[in-house]
């Protein structure tokens, strides 16, 4: 099945460095979506964008829409040890609710 | 409000068996689509349901089925085993089909033996 290429495919960082992570697509999305998974969980929504070129923020992550449609990017300012987990990008296309997933960035932070 | 449940969290069969995976939405949400995520493929959907009715279907084989009761709650059926079945299987849930956000339930760990 299709996942949308996510990079890098993981990161080492110490506590309050800023991490930068992005998705791309062949194909182009209407939605974007980011989440995060713990270990044992379901992946939880963080932030949700609807228009190219949209940046939109959620505490200390900030995400924004492509303006080719075709790729998203994900900043965690400061970062912390909860920050651990995986983070899958989505996209969405039309009124249909498949998401499309990436192949996942795993953060690790150190102290 | 509660969250997406889903039960067993934990299942072992063995090749060849059938199982049957179940799944509540948040109350008030009426689309439930479900994904499997192994650590070769990623997460891939499998399909959903809105209103009793499948809406879309992933590339999986006729032995993933699933359906949708009246009250939104939704089962997931995988006949005759194989061992890359082996999965966790993620249920998710949107007030509707247009809705963008969709909210995972922790998911049903699944080993085939």
């Amino acid at each position: 099945g299709q996942q949308l290429n996510q990079s890098p495919q993981s990161m080492f960082i110490q506590e309050g460095e800023d991490v930068s992570m992005n998705c791309t697509s062949s194909s182009i999305f209407n939605t974007w979506l980011w989440y995060k998974q713990d270990p044992g969980e379901g992946p939880v929504l963080l932030i949700a964008l609807y228009k190219a070129g949209e940046l939109t923020s959620n505490g200390r992550l900030t995400a924004q829409f492509g303006i080719t449609r075709k790729d998203s990017f994900l900043n965690i300012s400061a970062s912390i040890p909860s920050d651990v987990g995986i983070y899958f990008c989505a996209g969405q296309t039309g009124t249909a609710s498949k998401l499309t997933f990436g192949t996942g960035t795993r953060l690790q932070v150190t102290l | 409000k509660a969250g997406v449940t889903q039960t067993p969290r934990y299942l072992i069969k063995t090749r060849g068996q059938q199982v049957t995976l179940s799944c509540s939405p948040i109350s008030g949400h009426r689309s439930v689509s479900w994904y499997q995520q192994t650590p070769g493929q990623g997460l891939q959907f499998l399909f959903e349901y809105f209103s009793e009715t499948q809406r879309n279907k992933g590339n999986f084989p006729g032995r993933f089925s699933g359906r949708q009761f009246s009250n939104s709650r939704s089962e997931m059926n995988v006949s005759t085993l194989e061992l890359g079945d082996s999965a966790l299987y993620l249920c998710a849930s949107s007030p509707l089909p247009t809705s963008n956000e969709q909210f995972f339930g922790p998911g049903t760990r699944l080993t085939v033996l």
